[in-house]
C-alpha cells in the first residue's frame, strides 16, 4: 500500500527555536497534502492544505507566518513552525493524497510527529 | 465550531462481542464519511467508507451505517476481537474536495 513518511517522529526544542517538519510520499506522487494538529483528547484539525507548486491554503485561526508550508515537488511537504513557543506544542500530522480529486478512500498519513517546545 | 462530533470518548467490550462506535455531524453538506483506526504513535489508517448515497457499506467485521435525516452514523465491528483495541475516528467530507472533518476519536478497548 501507499506509505507516507514523516519526520521527524519526536522534536524537543528551546522556545523560540524553528522546527522543520518533512512528509513525504514514497510510492506516489501527491499533489495534495494535508497537515493537522491534534491536541491531547482532541480531534484532529485540519491546519492548511499544501498543494504542489502553489501556495498552501490554510485554515481560518492558523498563522500562515508561524506555520509556513512548502510543497516544492510532488513527494514532499514540509511544514516549519517559527520561532516555536511551549503553546506549540503538539502532535503533528500530514496526510497525502494521489490526486487533487482522487478517491476519498485514498488520504495516506504520515506517522507524525510530536512536537515538545521546552 | 465542531462539525464531527464523537461523544463517547471511550468503548469497552468483551472479545466477540459487538462493538458499536458512534459519530455525530453538523454540515448536510457532507457527502463522504470515513472511519480511521489510529493505534499509538502511528497515523491513523483508513478503514471504510461511506457515500451519502448508500445507508450501509460492509467489509469484512466492519460495517459502516448512515442515517443522513439524523446526520449519523456508527461503526460496527462483530465480533471485536483484542487487536482491534485502538483509537477510531469518523470524518466527513464535501464533494468538492478532500479536505477532511475529524471527530474528536472514541478509545475501544477490546477485553479479552
Amino acid at each position: 500500500g501507499a506509505v507516507v513518511s514523516q519526520h521527524p517522529s519526536r522534536v524537543i526544542c528551546k522556545s523560540g527555536t524553528s522546527v522543520k517538519i518533512e512528509c513525504r510520499s514514497l510510492d506516489f506522487q501527491a499533489t495534495t497534502m494535508f497537515w493537522y494538529r491534534q491536541f491531547p483528547k482532541q480531534s484532529l484539525m485540519l491546519m492548511a492544505t499544501s498543494n504542489e507548486g502553489s501556495k498552501a491554503t490554510y485554515e481560518q485561526g492558523v498563522e500562515k507566518d508561524k506555520f509556513l508550508i512548502n510543497h516544492a515537488s510532488l513527494t514532499l511537504s514540509t511544514l516549519t513552525v517559527t520561532s516555536a513557543h511551549p503553546e506549540d506544542s503538539s502532535f503533528y500530522i500530514c496526510s497525502a493524497s494521489p490526486g487533487l480529486y482522487a478517491t476519498n478512500e485514498k488520504l495516506f498519513f504520515g506517522s507524525g510527529t510530536q512536537l515538545s517546545v521546552l | 465550531d465542531q462539525q464531527v462530533k464523537q461523544n463517547s470518548p471511550s468503548l469497552s467490550v468483551q472479545e466477540g462481542r459487538i462493538s458499536i462506535l458512534n459519530c455525530d455531524y453538523t454540515n448536510s453538506m457532507f457527502d463522504y464519511f470515513l472511519w480511521y483506526k489510529k493505534y499509538p504513535a502511528e497515523g491513523p489508517t483508513f478503514l471504510i467508507s461511506i457515500s451519502s448515497i448508500k445507508d450501509k457499506n460492509e467489509d469484512g467485521r466492519f460495517t459502516v451505517f448512515l442515517n443522513k435525516s439524523a446526520k449519523h452514523l456508527s461503526l460496527h465491528i462483530v465480533p471485536s476481537q483484542p487487536g482491534d483495541s485502538a483509537v477510531y475516528f469518523c470524518a466527513a467530507s464535501e464533494d468538492t474536495g478532500n479536505q477532511f472533518y475529524f471527530g474528536t476519536g472514541t478509545s475501544l478497548t477490546v477485553i479479552p
